[in-house]
């Protein structure tokens, strides 16, 4: 009864490397979300997928980020060229189909850090 | 301008209290609201949810309430023990999705 998988927790990047953040979601959850959390501000909404789809995805940065949750495998939040700014922790959350209770399990998160 | 707010200083209480903390919105209609906990290095955990048209909920030592008038949330942990503490971080859903506008949270500290 696994809960939200993310990999790696802790990521290491210089300026202008790519990071490829992997999320599995709890089984039998459809949904998966992508959260950001800046060090000392609140967690920020990115993305939300569902199989092989992007639902809303009002969140993400306009360059350098995107998403992906294929038909198998992890969903995948991938930044190109990695700035400092983009040092954070990122959450995966995930949740049933609806209709849900509206809660979000959320995983351990995975932290970046750019060089 | 749309805003969440919660206190940003630390609460610092005794064991054995009750512990109240804030929630503040402007400019924002939430069909529900949503209580977390998160440890230091750890994701958010779930506690509660609450929606527009409810008034209080409880959960073993744990009351939320919503007040869509005075746009204010407050969580209560009754008998606070020093593993209460922790950041609990409030969040706003304005659709049947999971996409939720979070605070800043709130850091708990229970002495013995």
């Amino acid at each position: 009864n696994a809960g939200v998988m993310q990999n790696p927790r802790h990521l290491v990047r210089r300026r202008g490397q790519e990071a490829r953040l992997r999320c599995s979601p709890m089984k039998g959850h459809s949904h998966v979300y992508w959260y950001r959390q800046l060090p000392e501000e609140g967690l920020k909404f990115m993305v939300y997928l569902q199989k092989e789809n992007i639902i809303d995805e009002s969140g993400m940065p306009k360059e350098r980020f995107s998403a992906e949750f294929p038909k198998e495998g992890p969903s995948i939040l991938r930044i190109q060229q990695v700035v400092r700014g983009d040092s954070a922790a990122y959450f995966c959350a995930s949740s049933p189909p609806l209709p849900n209770t509206g809660e979000l399990f959320f995983g351990e998160g995975s932290r970046l850090t750019v060089l | 301008s749309q805003k969440i707010e919660q206190n940003s200083e630390a609460l610092n209480i005794q064991e054995g209290k009750t512990a109240t903390l804030t929630c503040n919105y402007t400019n924002y209609s939430p069909a529900y609201l949503q209580w977390y906990r998160q440890d230091p290095g750890r994701g958010p955990v779930f506690l509660l949810l609450i929606r527009e048209n409810e008034k209080e909920k409880r959960k073993e030592r744990l009351k939320v309430t919503f007040d869509t008038t005075l746009k204010q949330s407050l969580f209560h942990i009754t008998a606070s023990q020093p593993a209460d503490s922790a950041t609990y971080l409030c969040a706003l859903g304005t659709s049947n999705t999971g996409k939720l506008i979070f605070g800043q949270g709130t850091t708990l500290q229970v002495k013995p």
